[in-house]
C-alpha cells in the first residue's frame, strides 16, 4: 500500500533563515506530487506540483521553491523565510494525469517568529 | 473561473443528531470532479469521496451520504446519528485542468457534542 511521509512535524524558524521541508512517498511509482499550504483561518492553497523528476509547476510566486530530486521525493525550500510563510504545509500525491485522487501527508507546521 | 462555496463556517451539533454541510461550485468544464475531504485535529486530510460530473446518483457509505445536484451545482454532505469522532473540519473540492489541481473550499468546521 502507498504512504506518504513529511517531515518534520513541526518547525519553529527565525525570519530570514532558511528552510527545507521534506516529502516522500513509498508505494508507487511516477506520481504526481503536490505542495499545499494552509495559513490561519485561511483555506488551502496550492503552491507547486509536479509530474515528473525535475519538473515543476508554480501556482502562486513568492520567496519558496520547490524541487523533485528523485521520482518520490518532493522538496520545500526558502533562502529566507517571511513571518507570512509561517502555516500548515502538506504535501499529497495522485496517480494519473486527469483529475485523479490526491492523498496527503501528515503535515508540517511551520512558525515563524 | 471554478470556485467552491461552502457557506458554512461553523457548525455544532449534538451526537446524534443529523447534519448537512452544503458545497456549491461553479464550472465552465463539462468534465470535472468533486471531492469531499476530512481534516480532524491532528491536521492530516482524508480522502472521503470522489464523484464525477457525469454520475448524479447519490452515494451513501455508513452514516455518509452525499447529493450530487447539476442543477444547482450542489455536492451536499450528510452525516447521519453524527459521533463526536466526526468532528473535524471538511473541505469540498473541484479539480481543474488536466492536472488534476484541487480547488478547494474554505471548509466547514464541525462540533459533534456528547
Amino acid at each position: 500500500s502507498q504512504t506518504i511521509h513529511q517531515w518534520p512535524a513541526t518547525l519553529v524558524q527565525p525570519v530570514g533563515s532558511p528552510l527545507s521541508l521534506e516529502c516522500t512517498v513509498e508505494g508507487t511509482s511516477n506520481p504526481n506530487l503536490y505542495w499545499y499550504r494552509q495559513a490561519a483561518g485561511r483555506g488551502l492553497q496550492l503552491l507547486f506540483y509536479s509530474v515528473g523528476i525535475g519538473q515543476i509547476s508554480s501556482e502562486v510566486p513568492q520567496n519558496l521553491s520547490a524541487s523533485r530530486p528523485q521520482d518520490r521525493q518532493f522538496i520545500l525550500s526558502s533562502k529566507k523565510l517571511l513571518l507570512s510563510d509561517s502555516g500548515f504545509y502538506l504535501c499529497a500525491w495522485g496517480v494519473g494525469l486527469e483529475t485523479d485522487t490526491q492523498y496527503f501527508g501528515p503535515g508540517t507546521r511551520l512558525t515563524v517568529l | 473561473a471554478q470556485k467552491v462555496t461552502q457557506a458554512q463556517t461553523e457548525i455544532s451539533v449534538v451526537e446524534k443528531e443529523d447534519v448537512t454541510l452544503d458545497c456549491v461550485y461553479e464550472t465552465r468544464d463539462t468534465t470535472y470532479y468533486l471531492f469531499w475531504y476530512k481534516q480532524p485535529p491532528s491536521g492530516e486530510l482524508v480522502f472521503l469521496i470522489r464523484r464525477n460530473s457525469f454520475d448524479e446518483q447519490n452515494e451513501i457509505s455508513g452514516r455518509y451520504s452525499w447529493n450530487f445536484q447539476k442543477s444547482t451545482s450542489s455536492f451536499n454532505f450528510t452525516i447521519t446519528a453524527s459521533q463526536v469522532v466526526d468532528s473535524a473540519v471538511y473541505f469540498c473540492a473541484l479539480t481543474e485542468g488536466s492536472q488534476g489541481n484541487l480547488i478547494f473550499g474554505k471548509g466547514t468546521k464541525l462540533s459533534v457534542k456528547p
